[in-house]
């Protein structure tokens, strides 16, 4: 059973930083890219950035280039989303999410994660 | 950024109903277009990919169509079990852009 958990998220001040971890199960981790997805309180969804399985080409939004940087560690199972320079806008539920490709960009999100909270706040 | 439109933003209805969600892209997306269910507290989960496809597991009557810039996400018979908020997704550019969502409630 594939299963994605996040952990990681609390509650910071504005500036701060903060690292989100997603551990994957039941599937081979690297042979697929990863990506994470946020949810403000109340909100839509929304895309923040991607890593590839293979090569680890890496991608993200433009709300956050610059203070995000995704990463993975396959032999750990491991997608991380190193997050710097943090804004209230930036509270939400962080969703890991898995393609059902290697590569970004070709396939839906088939599996999430339970998701874990960010709260930037003085 | 590929902007999408979802309509409605909310849709009352009855079990038993027919409901209809469309979702309007900003530009060409052919059908790379994907459906998600989202329940309170909970994550998305995927129901339809490349605009008609039925994700494993997912009842029949959930369908998709469409392609180029207007889909539609088709519930052919309502169950209490679907309220939820659904959202379309285009994947044919980076940054993957989701609609904005339709929360589904029964009436």
């Amino acid at each position: 059973e594939v299963q994605l958990v996040e952990s990681g998220g609390s509650l910071v001040q504005p500036g701060g930083s903060l690292r989100l971890s997603c551990a994957g199960s039941g599937f081979t981790f690297s042979n697929y890219a990863m990506s994470w997805v946020r949810q403000a309180p109340g909100k839509g969804l929304e895309w923040v950035s991607a890593i590839s399985g293979g090569d680890y080409s890496t991608y993200y939004a433009d709300s956050v280039k610059g203070r995000f940087t995704i990463s993975r560690d396959n032999s750990e199972n491991t997608l991380y989303l190193q997050m710097h320079s943090l804004r209230a806008e930036d509270t939400a539920v962080y969703y890991c999410a898995k393609e059902v490709d290697p590569l970004v960009g070709l396939t839906p999100f088939d599996y999430w994660g339970q998701g874990t909270l960010v709260t930037v706040s003085s | 950024d590929i902007q999408m439109t979802q309509s409605p933003s909310s849709l009352s209805a009855s079990v038993g109903d027919r409901v209809t969600i469309t979702c309007q892209a900003s530009q060409d997306i052919a059908n790379f277009l994907n459906w998600y269910q989202q329940k309170p507290g909970k994550a998305p989960k995927l129901l339809i990919y490349a605009a008609y496809n039925l994700e494993t597991g997912v009842p029949s009557r959930f369908s998709g169509s469409g392609s180029g810039t207007d889909f539609t996400f088709t519930i052919s018979s309502l169950q209490p079990e679907d309220i939820a908020t659904y959202y379309c997704q285009q994947y044919n550019n980076l940054p993957y852009t989701f609609g904005q969502g339709t929360k589904l409630e029964i009436k």
